[in-house]
């Protein structure tokens, strides 16, 4: 059981560049976030997924794609990549039958943008 | 808007010492209120919130809820360096439960 796991670990992009961040978990749970966290600034939703073939925007989702095909995977991408978005990028996720509303992170991946 | 400030944003004390956080907020529909620990990587659960008065206690670290006045408290007594980390609050909306997070409060404890 490796609960929230994210792809890649680390990235360096140039401006302009386009890339995709995998999100996997493997509890079954129907809603999953990405968050950016930035020094100073806790943590900020991007968007969010209350299930399978379902995106939602969050506080800060412009320049942000999300796409939930499968249950099990939430991938954000960044089609043209800004220096503005250099960050860490979490991804949780939760289960909506859970009284305690819970998120389980992954460990975030930490992305540069030159 | 939705707001969640914390407060103080970072903190420096020694091994012994008792420490509080704050946590303010004003946020629609509210649900629960939840406290992580961060140290190098992803946040880790702590406690969660959603009535008012009631302590929820573990070990050390205890916290609490007033939903009148719109805040919470973080306590931890006895503060050892492992206490060290990036303590963040956020505010769980219903009805799809997305959270707003307060930007942290990052406490160091010297030996």
């Amino acid at each position: 059981n490796a609960g929230v796991t994210q792809t890649p670990k680390f990235r360096v992009l140039k401006t302009g560049q386009s890339m995709t961040l995998l999100c996997a978990q493997d509890m079954n749970h129907e809603y999953m976030y990405w968050y950016r966290q930035d020094p100073g600034m806790g943590l900020r939703l991007i968007h969010y997924s209350v299930g399978e073939g379902t995106t939602a925007k969050g506080e800060v989702p412009d320049g942000y794609n999300v796409s939930r095909l499968k249950k099990q995977n939430f991938l954000l991408g960044l089609e043209s990549a800004a220096p503005s978005q250099t960050s860490v990028y979490f991804c949780a996720s939760r289960d909506d039958y859970r009284a305690n509303n819970e998120q389980f992170f992954g460990p975030g991946t930490r992305l540069t943008v030159l | 808007e939705d707001k969640v400030v914390q407060s103080p944003l970072s903190l420096v004390v020694h091994e012994g010492d008792t420490v509080t956080l704050n946590c303010s907020y004003e946020v629609t529909n509210f649900r629960s209120l939840l406290w992580y620990k961060q140290e190098k990587k992803a946040p880790t659960f702590l406690f969660m919130l959603t009535s008012s008065g009631i302590e929820k206690k573990s070990g050390r670290l205890s916290s609490i809820l007033d939903k009148k006045e719109l805040f919470s408290i973080l306590n931890i007594t006895a503060t050892q360096t492992g206490d060290s980390a990036i303590y963040l609050c956020a505010v769980g909306r219903a009805p799809l439960y997305d959270m707003r997070f307060g930007a942290g409060t990052r406490l160091t404890v010297k030996p």
